[in-house]
């Protein structure tokens, strides 16, 4: 069973477009992130949330607005697609917020065009 | 400066060798340290968190001196498997955030 699931795995989308990506886990975990890592391959957190609750929120454009229905799942929804968009989102989670130990979904590579 | 510095590289190093990476971290109140492995493609996994008192884990050996404010990884008997970016990462606060350096990459040849 895949312990960090997103979906979709590739998106490819126009401009101006609004999309979202679907995280799930499964390990019981109370905390979950968004993470961007573009073409220079760097990790940058974008949300965190703590029991559906937003703890995080780095300086990202309110294009981007995350979505906890409950603690296992955690969208993310993005408004009017530029192409400064174009990465890899990577969500992850883990126990607690005292920095322990983080599993990552398999990635979005999102792609505008 | 950089919350998490490390050397992109890469490093390309011949099957059996030893080799290390070093991370410095700029916030001297960070709590807790970690290596994580990125392979192309994919996303990071843990490899091992980081002790002040050093830990070992097989051929993979992790230190951490918050005097100097580094960590160090260190490789021994390199494998072709090893070959993948190295992601050193720091946390701080109590706000649970994985602040991570830009990663070394390590190339292992025949």
């Amino acid at each position: 069973d895949t312990a960090v699931s997103q979906t979709p795995k590739y998106l490819v989308t126009q401009m101006g477009n609004d999309k979202s990506i679907k995280c799930e886990q499964n390990l019981g975990h109370d905390t979950m992130y968004w993470y961007k890592q573009d073409s220079k391959k760097f990790l940058k957190i974008m949300f965190s949330y703590n029991n559906k609750e937003l703890i995080i929120n780095e300086t990202v454009p309110n294009r981007f607005s995350p979505k906890s229905p409950d603690k296992a799942h955690l969208n993310l929804h993005i408004n009017s697609l530029e192409l400064g968009d174009s990465a890899v989102y990577f969500c992850a989670s883990s126990q607690g917020v005292e920095g322990q130990r983080a599993f990552f979904g398999q990635g979005t590579r999102l792609t505008v065009v | 400066r950089k919350e998490v510095e490390q050397d992109p590289g890469p490093f390309n190093v011949p099957e059996g060798a030893t080799v290390a990476f070093n991370c410095t971290y700029s916030n001297s109140a960070s709590q807790s340290f970690f290596w994580y492995r990125q392979d192309c493609r994919k996303e990071p996994k843990l490899l091992m968190s980081v002790y002040s008192s050093g830990n070992e884990d097989g051929r993979f050996t992790a230190q951490l001196n918050r005097a100097s404010q580094y960590i160090s990884l260190l490789i021994r008997d390199s494998k072709l498997s090893d070959s993948a970016t190295y992601l050193c990462v720091v946390t701080t606060g109590t706000a649970s955030k994985l602040t991570f350096g830009t990663g070394t990459r390590l190339q292992v040849t025949l």
